[in-house]
C-alpha cells in the first residue's frame, strides 16, 4: 500500500525558515516523480513545486522561487521542502504527492503557521 | 498559465441526483486533466485522469469527459460519501500545474 506521510509543520515568525519532510512507502520511490501542493485555510488547493526521479530537475510556482526548495533522499525514501522567508501567505497545509497520472496518491497534509 | 475555471462554486444536489461539473481550461490542455475529491479534513483523492480515466478503486459513478478547454465530471447518482469539494487540475503544460478553485456539492 503506497503511503505518504509528512511532518514538520508547526508555527513559525514571518521571515523565518522550516523544513518539511515526507516519508514514502510502499512503492520505489526513485521511479516517481514527486510533488509538493499547499491549501491555505479555507481556500484551493495550489501546486508548490515538483521534483524528478533522481533530484536533477526542480520546478516551482513563482511565489516561492528563490524561497523554497524541493528535494529527495531515494535512500531514505523521503521528500523534503525547505521553506525561507517565510510570509504570512505562505500559511497552509502542505501535502506531498506522487506524480502520476496527475497527482495520485497524497499524505494528510502538515500545517505550517507564519504569524508573528 | 493555464488558468482553470470551474463552475459552480456550490452545487446543491439531493441523494440519488445527477450532479454535473464543468472545468475550463484557458487554453487546449489535450486530455491532460485530472478531477479530485476533498473531504474536510482530508487530502483530495484522485478520482479521473486523463479527462476520462477512473483512478483505481473509483466507483463506476464517476466519470469524467472532455478534451482541449471543456471538462465534465459528473456523478450519476450521489451517495451520501460523496458530498464534498471537486477540484480539476491540468498537467499539460507546466510548470506551474494550475487547479480550478473548487466545486462544493452540498445536501440539497
Amino acid at each position: 500500500e503506497v503511503q505518504l506521510v509528512e511532518s514538520g509543520g508547526g508555527l513559525v515568525q514571518p521571515g523565518g525558515s522550516r523544513r518539511v519532510s515526507c516519508a514514502a512507502s510502499g512503492f520505489i520511490f526513485g521511479s516517481f516523480y514527486m510533488g509538493w501542493v499547499r491549501q491555505a485555510p479555507g481556500k484551493g488547493l495550489e501546486w508548490v513545486a515538483n521534483i524528478n526521479k533522481d533530484g536533477s530537475e526542480k520546478f516551482y510556482v513563482d511565489s516561492v522561487k528563490g524561497r523554497f526548495t524541493i528535494s529527495r533522499d531515494n535512500a531514505k525514501n523521503s521528500l523534503y521542502l525547505q521553506m525561507s522567508s517565510l510570509r504570512v501567505e505562505d500559511t497552509a497545509v502542505y501535502y506531498c504527492a506522487r506524480d502520476w497520472n496527475g497527482l495520485d496518491h497524497w499524505g494528510q497534509g502538515t500545517l505550517v503557521t507564519v504569524s508573528p | 498559465e493555464v488558468v482553470m475555471s470551474q463552475s459552480p462554486a456550490t452545487l446543491s444536489v439531493s441523494p440519488g441526483e445527477r450532479a454535473i461539473f464543468s472545468c475550463r481550461a484557458s487554453q487546449s490542455i489535450a486530455n491532460n486533466l485530472a478531477w479530485y475529491q476533498q473531504k474536510p479534513g482530508q487530502a483530495p483523492r484522485l478520482l479521473i485522469y486523463g479527462a476520462s480515466t477512473r483512478a483505481t478503486g473509483i466507483p463506476a459513478r464517476f466519470s469524467g469527459s472532455g478534451s482541449g478547454t471543456e471538462f465534465t465530471l459528473t456523478i450519476s447518482s450521489l451517495q451520501s460519501e460523496d458530498f464534498a469539494v471537486y477540484h480539476c487540475q491540468q498537467y499539460n503544460k507546466w510548470p506551474p500545474w494550475t487547479f480550478g478553485q473548487g466545486t462544493k456539492v452540498e445536501i440539497k
